[in-house]
């Protein structure tokens, strides 16, 4: 089957301290990973996908296929780091045009 | 660029009437899809519309349908509400592209059905 999942529903930290957000997938080919952000009263938008490889707004994600992971991470959060985290799945193969989400992690970053 | 665009924000309808949501995509995306979202849950993919014909369909019965015009724009339609159809539409679109292109979401429809 296939799905994500986010284990945590809120992770609070304080402010400065590094941040995990876990994501696991299963997913039977090569999937797609992104994880996207919903900060208060805005709209889901997209924080990084697997594929550019780019650090956003100082967060990493490394997709890891024999964990079938894809954690979200940051050294040092922010309190404007506080937000709702998706992680999501596509499919890459042709004819594959939805998108998995998880339930989604709430980041709370405490001063 | 007002980004995607959803009308209306809130909605609230008796079991077995029928709705009508709206979305326009954001300038230069040609691609559509909706997705329900339940309190406390992720976004769940009912279907994607492309050159207005829908190209692929979630685990949703056929009481939800939808439907893109020329100029992008779609509409998706849910008959005879249930209790458990209370939720938030989020449209989506993003551009013709290979692959899977990121979507850019608009702020979704809440719908109450009492």
């Amino acid at each position: 089957a296939q799905r994500v999942t986010q284990p945590e529903k809120l992770l609070s930290v304080f402010k400065g301290a590094p941040v995990e957000l876990k994501c696991n997938y299963s997913y039977s080919g090569s999937p797609e990973l992104f994880w996207y952000v919903q900060y208060s009263r805005q709209r889901l938008q997209l924080l990084l996908r697997h594929i550019s490889r780019e650090s956003i707004k100082g967060f990493t994600a490394d997709l890891n296929k024999g964990e079938t992971s894809f954690h979200l991470k940051k050294p040092f959060a922010q309190e404007e780091d506080s937000a709702m985290y998706y992680c999501a799945l596509s499919g890459s193969q042709a004819g594959t045009y939805k998108y998995i989400f998880g339930t989604g992690t709430r980041l709370k970053v405490l001063a | 660029d007002a980004g995607v665009t959803q009308s209306p924000t809130h909605l609230i309808k008796t079991r077995g009437q029928q709705v009508t949501l709206r979305c326009s995509p954001k300038s230069g995306h040609d691609t559509v899809s909706w997705y329900q979202q339940a309190l406390g849950q992720g976004p769940q993919f009912i279907f994607q519309y492309y050159e207005e014909e829908e190209r692929q369909r979630g685990n949703f019965p056929d009481r939800f349908s939808g439907h893109q015009f020329p100029n992008y724009s779609s509409e998706l339609n849910v008959n005879a509400l249930l209790l458990g159809d209370s939720a938030l539409y989020l449209c989506a679109s993003s551009p013709r592209a290979p692959g899977n292109s990121p979507l850019h979401f608009g702020n979704g429809t809440r719908l109450t059905v009492t």
